[in-house]
Order: C-alpha cells, then structure tokens, then sequence
C-alpha cells in the first residue's frame, strides 16, 4: 500500500543551527502538507503546498520556516535557525488530485532542540 | 474559528466491550471529517473519512457517524480488543477554501486483556 515516507525518524539539534526534513509523499498525490505535535498538545497545521507554491499557512510558519519541492518526489521542511520551542514531532501528509479527500499521514519525524 | 473537542480524554474498558468515542466541532461548515488512530511517538494512521454529505461510514468494527448540524461525530468500535489501545484524534476540514485539518486533542483508549 502507497504510504508517506520521513527522514530522519529523530534528530537532535543544537539552538541556533538549520534543520531540514524530508518527506517522500504519496506518487500521484498533488496536495503536500506540514504538520506538527508538540508533546501532549494538538496536532497542528504548519503549511500546504500546492502546485509548487504555498497555498496556505499558518501563524507558526514564520520567515524561520520554508517548504521546498526540489524534484519530482520529495517535499522538505526547513527551520533556518531553531529554538527551543521547534521540538516537536513534525508529520509530512499528502492528498490526492481532490481537496475534499482522505489525507495520509507520515509516521512524522522527531526534532529535538537542546 | 474551529474548534474541535474531544470527550472523553481517557477511557479505560475491558475487552470485548463496545464503546463509543464522541467529537465535537463548533463551526458545521465542514467538507469532511476524518477518524485517525495514533499509537505512542508514531504517525497518524486514518481510519475513516465522512464527508458532509454523508451521515456514516464503516470499516470493519469501526463505525463513524457524522451529524453536522449538531457539530459532531461518533466513532464506534465494536467488541474491543487489547490492539485497539491507541490515541485516536478526529479533525475537520471546514468550507472556507483552507487546505487544512483541524484536529482535536484526542481520546486515549486503554482496552485491557
């Protein structure tokens, strides 16, 4: 069965230092997402990709934030310079061609800023 | 602005017992609801999509149901079983053109042998 893949699974961080994850999403699916889940607390929506370009974000996804599709399959996260409060689990999701349907997720990558 | 809830926070129950997970919403203009399950430091696994036209859906022992004008969605699972321990989160998408899902804060379901 076609599934979201991420990398690294976990990655430890000093404050300060850039980051980037990686997301293989779904062949043929056409609506890329960022989310995250800071421990005990909401999953929450980062930012949607669509059509090589930013279709929505949120108040979270400030200038520290950027969303690349470099090539045909993967999709990455990037913090340009982290602080304490990015640790969080960050899950990649993907959608197929319609808006309405059923969004997969990825088993999320782990990022810890000490 | 959306907001999603979930009752209860925990719930505990033996196996083989049905049960039912409630969420509720506050804006019903909604495109679609969808059920994941969570298991401890893992990703989202999705378990059944509504959307708002529909009033159930159902796959195997899970049945969700979906009353919008109420602002909210059961899940139901019948006969539980130990494997069914996990966390499991509803999230909307709402109809003002936004791409994404709100999420509620989950229920954590402890099925015990």
């Amino acid at each position: 069965e076609p599934e979201v893949t991420q990398t690294p699974s976990h990655q430890v961080t000093q404050m300060g230092q850039e980051v980037i994850l990686r997301c293989v999403p779904i062949s043929n699916h056409l609506y890329f997402y960022w989310y995250r889940q800071i421990l005990g607390q909401k999953v929450e929506f980062l930012v949607s990709f669509y059509n090589n370009e930013i279709s929505e974000k949120s108040e979270i996804f400030d200038d520290q934030f950027s969303v690349e599709r470099p090539d045909g399959s993967n999709f990455t996260l990037k913090i340009r310079s982290t602080k304490l409060e990015d640790s969080a689990m960050y899950f990649c999701a993907s959608l197929g061609g319609q808006r309405n349907g059923e969004l997969f997720f990825g088993e999320g990558s782990r990022l810890t800023v000490l | 602005k959306q907001e999603v809830t979930q009752i209860p926070a925990a719930l505990s129950v033996p196996e083989g017992e049905n049960l039912v997970l409630n969420c509720s919403f506050t804006d019903s203009a909604i495109y679609n609801l969808q059920w994941f399950r969570q298991d401890p430091g893992k990703g989202l696994t999705s378990l059944l999509l509504i959307q708002s036209s529909q009033r159930e859906q159902t796959s195997g022992r899970l049945n969700a149901s979906l009353d919008k004008s109420s602002g909210r969605s059961t899940l139901y699972i019948a006969a539980s079983q130990p494997g069914d321990s996990a966390t499991y989160l509803c999230a909307v998408k709402g109809k003002d053109s936004s791409y994404k899902l709100i999420f509620g804060s989950g229920t954590r379901l402890l099925v015990r042998p």
